[in-house]
């Protein structure tokens, strides 16, 4: 299986401060059709996840543009240009590349 | 509007079986194949197993494989999740959640599995 580790782990924030989340895979997640299937979640507290990146770098629908994601093969990162307070909560990569589907540690941001 | 609905859970003893439902609505759901993601108490998310818009494809995670069972009804925009010899580590929220672009973009609330004794 494809293993996903992100770091930090925690990740306190200040309000109007950037932060930056890493994902790296154990295997190129770049498919036979030329598309890397690499996704972003966040999950705040008794919520379901919502998804924020997809293929990489690709904002869901209404995602805030603060946030934005990049990487090649197996490397990869969010950002968060401007954190803000609803921006808690905990983060996970995940890839969608290999059967079976994995994810990330998860990544637990929260407001210093 | 787009959504996922998740029912079924409950507390079950080990070794019984359960069934989840979910039930999709706001978008074409033949179209689609669909996910189980679950999330035991206090941990990360893990893939549980996807059916492709026509069940001629379904993958399992290995934790699952030969207990669990992925099913779908287009006619009634259900999906299913049958959970045989239920082990006390099967405790956990389960999703529901469209594929999309190489991820899963529509989630629903989740419904609880507790497996004890």
């Amino acid at each position: 299986d494809v293993v996903m580790t992100q770091s930090p782990l925690s990740l306190p924030v200040t309000p109007g401060q950037p932060a930056s989340i890493s994902c790296r895979s154990s295997q190129s997640l770049v498919y036979s059709d030329g598309n890397t299937y690499l996704n972003w979640f966040h999950q705040r507290p008794g919520q379901s996840p919502r998804r924020l990146i997809y293929k990489v770098s690709n904002r869901d629908s209404g995602v805030p543009d603060r946030f934005s994601g990049s990487g090649s093969g197996t490397d990869f990162t969010l950002k968060i240009i401007r954190v803000e307070a609803e921006d808690v909560g905990v983060y996970y990569c995940m890839q969608g590349t290999h059967w079976p589907w994995t994810f990330g540690q998860g990544t637990k941001v929260e407001i210093k | 509007q787009v959504q996922v609905a998740e029912s079924g859970g409950g507390v079950v003893q080990p070794g019984r079986s359960l069934r989840l439902s979910c039930a999709a609505s706001g978008f074409t759901f033949s179209r689609f194949p669909m996910h189980w993601v679950r999330q035991a108490p206090g941990k990360g998310l893990e893939w549980v197993a996807v059916t492709s818009h026509d069940e001629n494809n379904k993958y399992y995670a290995d934790s699952v494989k030969g207990r669990f069972t992925i099913s779908r009804d287009n006619s009634k925009n259900t999906l299913y999740l049958q959970m045989n010899s239920l082990r006390a580590e099967d405790t956990a929220v389960y999703f529901c959640a469209r594929d999309d672009f190489g991820g899963v973009d529509v989630w629903g609330q989740g419904t609880t599995v507790t497996v004890s004794s």
